[in-house]
């Protein structure tokens, strides 16, 4: 079956200290996997995603490779902000559609100035 | 163009009421995905429904739980006789077609006394 085990939280960063939030997977083909971020407040919003193996997904600073051979899609970024603060779920999904998408349990993030 | 508005964003019900969970879709989106997030676990799949049909409904319980989206008007989940096992946070995405990119609601926290 398909499963996402996801770094617990929380996590409690000093402003531009390094980020990286671990995130492994189980499934049974070739999945495309995802992190989508969700502020206070606010809905989840898709950060970046990557199809294919070796594949890099980036956005605003954030990065994750698909590394096939250790069924991981960590997410990293090199200096944080405060406005970084926010809850991170990795995700996979084996086909397209809303309804195939299996999440982690979410890891929230603190940065403190 | 709001996004995907849920409400209400809080829900106290005691245990065997009602509860009523209402989402309205983006702006030109006719298809809604119910998901459910219990506490210290992932988002799971409930149920993907398009105008007036349920397109998967695989993630539901078998019991008490229903879903729909009439032609005019807001998707509800609902979910009759609650148990304290229903408190969650209750998630709401929609899309324009079924393999198109999903926006997601801030969800609606249900809490059962």
């Amino acid at each position: 079956g398909n499963s996402v085990t996801q770094m617990e939280g929380p996590v409690t960063l000093s402003e531009e200290a390094f980020l990286t939030i671990n995130c492994t997977y189980t499934a049974t083909g070739y999945p495309s996997l995802f992190w989508y971020v969700q502020y206070p407040g606010e809905g989840l919003q898709l950060l970046l995603k990557a199809t294919k193996a070796d594949d890099k997904g980036s956005n605003k600073g954030f990065e994750a490779t698909y590394r096939k051979e250790t069924t991981s899609f960590h997410l990293e970024k090199g200096s944080v902000q405060v406005s970084d603060s926010a809850v991170y779920f990795c995700a996979l999904s084996e086909s397209t559609g809303a309804n195939n998408l299996f999440f982690g349990t979410g890891t929230r993030l603190t940065v403190i100035p | 163009n709001a996004g995907v508005m849920q409400n209400p964003r809080h829900l106290v019900r005691r245990r065997g009421q009602e509860a009523r969970l209402r989402c309205s879709p983006m702006k030109g989106h006719s298809h809604v995905y119910w998901y459910r997030q219990l506490p210290e676990e992932g988002l799971k799949f409930m149920v993907y429904l398009q105008k007036e049909n349920i397109i998967d409904e695989s993630g539901m319980p078998k019991e008490r739980f229903s879903a729909e989206f009439p032609k005019e008007g807001p998707s509800i989940l609902r979910i009759q006789q609650v148990v304290r096992g229903d408190s969650a946070a209750y998630f709401c995405a929609s899309s324009p077609g079924p393999q198109e990119g999903y926006t997601f609601g801030s969800g609606t926290r249900l809490t059962v006394v």
